[in-house]
């Protein structure tokens, strides 16, 4: 069956635009989340949802980062006036549930900010 | 804030030597996953771990969870260049919900 996708799979922008990151996680999948990578680091969690509310955003940096799942299934990742330290691998990951289960990647979305 | 610190930071061995892989937690786990990533894609799941003392194989990778489940080591045993690639060890936090964080990840190197 068909994993998780990410588009587009790499975004280049300038400084102060705005962008969307797309994940279509792996149907059935309840719990959905969002993590960053810079280069030579582990995933950092940004925040994960379970079906249609964020259950912990903690991990957003700013108010500049907002994500949306609207009916529980695809999740869109939202950055306004970009900087350049945004600059990484955005991954989204799914799950059947939380905590016990295991989570499953998409190839991830390399944004730049030129 | 609880961590997760992964050694070595990379490793390069010799086609056919075995290896390990080490993750320790600041705190008391919940569970332990670990990952393989290649260079440049998403993570690909491994095995979890819950229980204190709990050991997984599968095909030449084993991996175990320590009694006091604060420390996690994944060993490979007869390396092959498909090995190759990024570990990573990772962890669900009971925050009032299951945010997950990861170590830094271990850079294997296979030389044939």
């Amino acid at each position: 069956g068909a994993g998780v996708s990410q588009t587009p799979s790499n975004k280049v922008t300038e400084k102060g635009k705005y962008v969307e990151l797309r994940c279509d996680p792996i149907s059935g999948h309840t719990a959905l989340y969002w993590y960053r990578q810079s280069l030579g680091q582990g995933p950092e969690f940004l925040i994960y949802f379970q079906g249609t509310g964020a259950a912990d955003d903690s991990g957003l940096p700013n108010d500049r980062f907002f994500a949306v799942r609207p009916e529980g299934s695809v999740s869109t990742l939202k950055i306004q006036r970009t900087e350049r330290g945004d600059s990484a691998v955005y991954l989204c990951a799914s799950s059947l549930g939380t905590g016990d289960y295991e989570q499953y990647f998409g190839p991830g979305t390399r944004l730049t900010v030129t | 804030s609880q961590e997760l610190e992964q050694s070595p930071q990379s490793l390069i061995v010799q086609e056919g030597k075995n290896l390990t892989i080490n993750c320790t937690s600041s705190k008391t786990l919940y569970g332990l996953y670990w990952y393989k990533q290649k260079y440049g894609e998403g993570l690909i799941f491994l095995m979890m771990l819950q229980k204190g003392g709990e050991e997984k194989s599968h095909e030449k990778i084993t991996a175990k969870l320590d009694e006091k489940k604060q420390q996690s080591s994944l060993h490979i045993t007869a390396s092959q260049p498909s090995h190759a690639g990024i570990y990573l060890c990772g962890a669900p936090l009971l925050t009032g919900g299951f945010k997950t964080i990861f170590g830094a990840g271990t850079r294997l190197f296979v030389k044939a």
